[in-house]
């Protein structure tokens, strides 16, 4: 069965913190991975996907094929990323997702 | 454009009643997604539509949910004799094939209340 697995419903850190938010994945085939973001009372916006391997607003997530996971990583946290972190999965056109975590930096 | 639009943004019905949703995607994106998203939980897939052919139906939209598209452009969500059940956030995305790939980009969401 396609599952994505997000292990932890809520993440506090202090600023400054290193983050890493769980993403752990059930899919047979080659997965294509995206994490997405929901600040407060804004829409779902699409933080960064493996394939680009890319750093956004300093999260980094790397794709490990042998554990099936993909997490959400930043060495330094700040106040502005608390927000709702979703793990998604496509094993084509549509998004399976994590149930979600939401991450607290606290000041 | 100023983006995946949805209307309306709240809607409060009793049980029983039919509702419908809209959503405008941004204007030359050809796949049209929807979502349903309870609380505490991730969206889960309802639809997909390429253009105006709806290509897959999740096995969570019963025969009480339909969705069109009629011209490839706006979509709607109907849902026939509400139940309680159905309170939910309803979230419209939409996508472009090609260069951009999968990247899906959503809508504000309307949230239903059935009573």
């Amino acid at each position: 069965a396609q599952r994505v697995t997000q292990p932890e419903k809520l993440l506090s850190v202090f600023k400054g913190a290193p983050v890493e938010l769980k993403c752990n994945y059930s899919y047979s085939g080659s997965p294509e991975l995206f994490w997405y973001v929901q600040y407060s009372r804004q829409r779902l916006q699409l933080l960064l996907r493996h394939i680009s391997r890319e750093s956004i607003k300093g999260f980094t997530a790397d794709l490990n094929k042998g554990e099936t996971s993909f997490h959400l990583k930043k060495p330094f946290a700040q106040e502005e990323d608390s927000a709702m972190y979703y793990c998604a999965l496509s094993p084509n056109y549509q998004l399976i997702w994590g149930a979600g975590t939401k991450l607290i930096i606290k000041p | 454009d100023t983006g995946v639009s949805q209307d309306p943004r709240h809607k409060i019905t009793k049980r029983g009643q039919n509702v419908t949703f809209r959503c405008d995607p941004i204007s030359e994106h050809n796949r049209l997604y929807w979502y349903r998203q309870t609380l505490g939980q991730g969206p889960e897939f309802l639809t997909y539509f390429q253009n105006e052919a709806q290509l897959e139906k999740s096995r969570l939209l019963s025969d009480r949910f339909s969705a069109e598209r009629p011209k490839g452009s706006f979509s709607t969500l109907e849902i026939q004799r509400t139940e309680q059940g159905d309170s939910a956030m309803y979230l419209c995305a939409s996508s472009s094939t090609g260069g951009e790939g999968d990247e899906q980009y959503f809508g504000p969401g309307t949230r239903l209340t059935v009573t």
